[in-house]
C-alpha cells in the first residue's frame, strides 16, 4: 500500500463546475500538506499549503485537511479552462520526508 | 527571472551509456532536489542536497550520483543507464527544508533509455 494515494483520474467537469480533489494516506505523522498544479508539459507549482488539520481558502481554492480520516481535499470553484493540469498532493512529516501523490489529471471543458 | 533551469531538455541513450543532467537555480536558495516522475508514481526524491557541499539519498538513489558544484548548481549523472530509468526528472529547489516551505521546479528532462 502506498503512502499516499490519489485517484489518477482523469476527471472532466464543465465550466463553472465545483472541483473535488483527494488523496489518503496512511502515516499518521504527516503534518504539512501542499497541494502542487502541474500543467503539461511543465514543471509542478505550489497552490495551497496547509499545517496540520482545517480549512485554508485562497480566492476558488480551498484546501480541506481532516487528519482523524487522514484525508486531504482540494476544492476549486467556478473552474475555468485555465485549470485544466494534474494536481498533486504532498505532504509530509517535517523530519526531512516528504511524499507526493500520484496526481489526478482535471480537464474543464467550456 | 529563470528560476530553476535544467539541461537537456530532452535525451535518448541506448542502455550502458553515461549523461549528466544540469540543473542552476537563481533564487540563492540552499537546498537543491532532483526528482523522477513516472506514471502512477507521483514524484519519487532521488537525491537532494540541503546546503552546499552536501548531498543525501532519497527514495530511489540506485544509479545515480549527484554533485552540488555550488549554491547554484546540482547535477544528476547516470553511469550506466537502463530502460528502467526512462523517466521525467525534475530539478527543484527551496529556501527552506522542502517539507516546511515551497519547492520551485524546472520545466523537467525527459530521457528515453533503449
Amino acid at each position: 500500500q502506498k503512502e499516499v494515494e490519489q485517484d489518477p483520474g482523469p476527471l472532466s467537469v464543465p465550466e463553472g463546475a465545483i472541483v473535488s480533489l483527494n488523496c489518503t494516506y496512511s502515516n499518521s505523522a504527516f503534518q504539512y500538506f501542499m497541494w502542487y498544479r502541474q500543467y503539461s508539459r511543465k514543471g509542478p507549482e505550489l497552490l495551497m499549503y496547509t499545517y496540520s488539520s482545517g480549512n485554508k481558502e485562497d480566492g476558488r481554492f480551498t484546501a480541506q485537511v481532516d487528519k482523524s480520516s487522514k484525508y486531504i481535499s482540494l476544492f476549486i470553484r467556478d473552474s475555468q479552462p485555465s485549470d485544466s493540469a494534474t494536481y498533486l498532493c504532498a505532504m509530509s512529516a517535517g523530519n526531512n520526508d516528504m511524499r507526493f501523490g500520484a496526481g489526478t489529471r482535471l480537464t474543464v471543458k467550456p | 527571472n529563470a528560476g530553476v533551469t535544467q539541461t537537456p531538455k530532452f535525451q535518448v541513450l541506448k542502455t550502458g551509456q553515461s549523461m549528466t543532467l544540469q540543473c542552476a537555480q537563481d533564487m540563492n536558495h540552499n537546498s537543491m532536489y532532483w526528482y523522477r516522475q513516472d506514471p502512477g508514481m507521483g514524484l519519487r526524491l532521488i537525491y537532494y542536497s540541503a546546503s552546499e557541499g552536501t548531498t543525501d539519498k532519497g527514495e530511489v538513489p540506485n544509479g545515480y550520483n549527484v554533485s552540488r558544484l555550488n549554491k547554484r548548481e546540482f547535477s544528476l549523472r547516470l553511469e550506466s543507464a537502463a530502460p528502467s530509468q526512462t523517466s521525467v526528472y525534475f530539478c527543484a529547489s527551496s529556501f527552506r527544508r522542502r517539507e516546511t516551505g515551497e519547492l520551485f521546479f524546472g520545466e523537467g528532462s525527459r530521457l528515453t533509455v533503449l
